[in-house]
């Protein structure tokens, strides 16, 4: 079992819509959250951070983290086509440890947006 | 603007030629990271570096190498590649501190395409 599961989809959905992208996690020790978007053929890009439980807001996009349920999510709210692209789910343990800081992450979520 | 950069875009080598990949960085982070990113996949840690001490992940193999001559740089090194080394391959860098609350967040750069043929 991976130490972090996440839909791969492909998600398409109608310019305008909600999206909801979420993961679940095996590891009780992570502690910090993020959600990065990767377009086709670049680096992953920081979208939100979180650390522990609780809720994120920054524009239309919202991160949840339920660390009792070990699950994330994050909403796009007023999806328009540039938000296609890959999501990747993204979790640390923090420092410490033999790998400093690691990130595992999830497999993304590819989403297209269509007009 | 502070930045990670990595060089080249694409590359393209042949099956058992050796190839470097290069990173550098604008922003003085001491840690740095190798991720190997195959299609559709997620990005699997091959090693870092906090500042100059080396750390490889127990799965990674032996024909990947690394160096960190100083801060700003570090380099892949694969020393045989074969067909399955294909992939993206991404550099990453993460401040010992962050502020402003984005603890264990890292800076990746736009990638390396690695093709063998």
């Amino acid at each position: 079992q991976k130490e972090v599961e996440q839909d791969p989809g492909p998600l398409s959905v109608p310019e305008g819509a909600i999206v909801s992208l979420n993961c679940t996690y095996s590891n009780s020790a992570f502690q910090y959250f993020m959600w990065y978007r990767q377009y086709s053929r670049k680096g992953p890009e920081l979208l939100m951070y979180t650390y522990s439980s609780g809720n994120k807001e920054d524009g239309r996009f919202t991160a949840q983290v339920d660390k009792s349920s070990k699950y994330i999510s994050l909403f796009i709210r007023d999806s328009q086509p540039s938000d296609s692209a890959t999501y990747l789910c993204a979790m640390s343990a923090g420092a410490g440890g033999t790998s400093y800081g690691k990130l595992t992450f999830g497999q993304g979520t590819i989403l297209t947006v269509h007009p | 603007d502070a930045m990670v950069i990595q060089n080249p875009r694409y590359q393209v080598t042949q099956f058992g030629k050796p190839v470097t990949l290069s990173c550098s960085q604008t922003l003085n982070h001491n840690v740095m990271y190798w991720y190997q990113q195959k299609s559709s996949q997620a990005p699997k840690l091959l090693f870092h570096y906090y500042d100059k001490d080396f750390n490889n992940e127990a799965d990674t193999p032996d024909n990947f190498q690394s160096r960190r001559p100083n801060t700003s740089f570090c380099f892949l090194d694969i020393r045989s590649p074969g067909l399955g080394d294909a992939a993206m391959y991404l550099c990453a860098t993460k401040p010992r501190r962050s502020t402003g609350g984005l603890g264990e967040t890292q800076y990746f750069g736009p990638g390396t395409r690695l093709l063998v043929l």
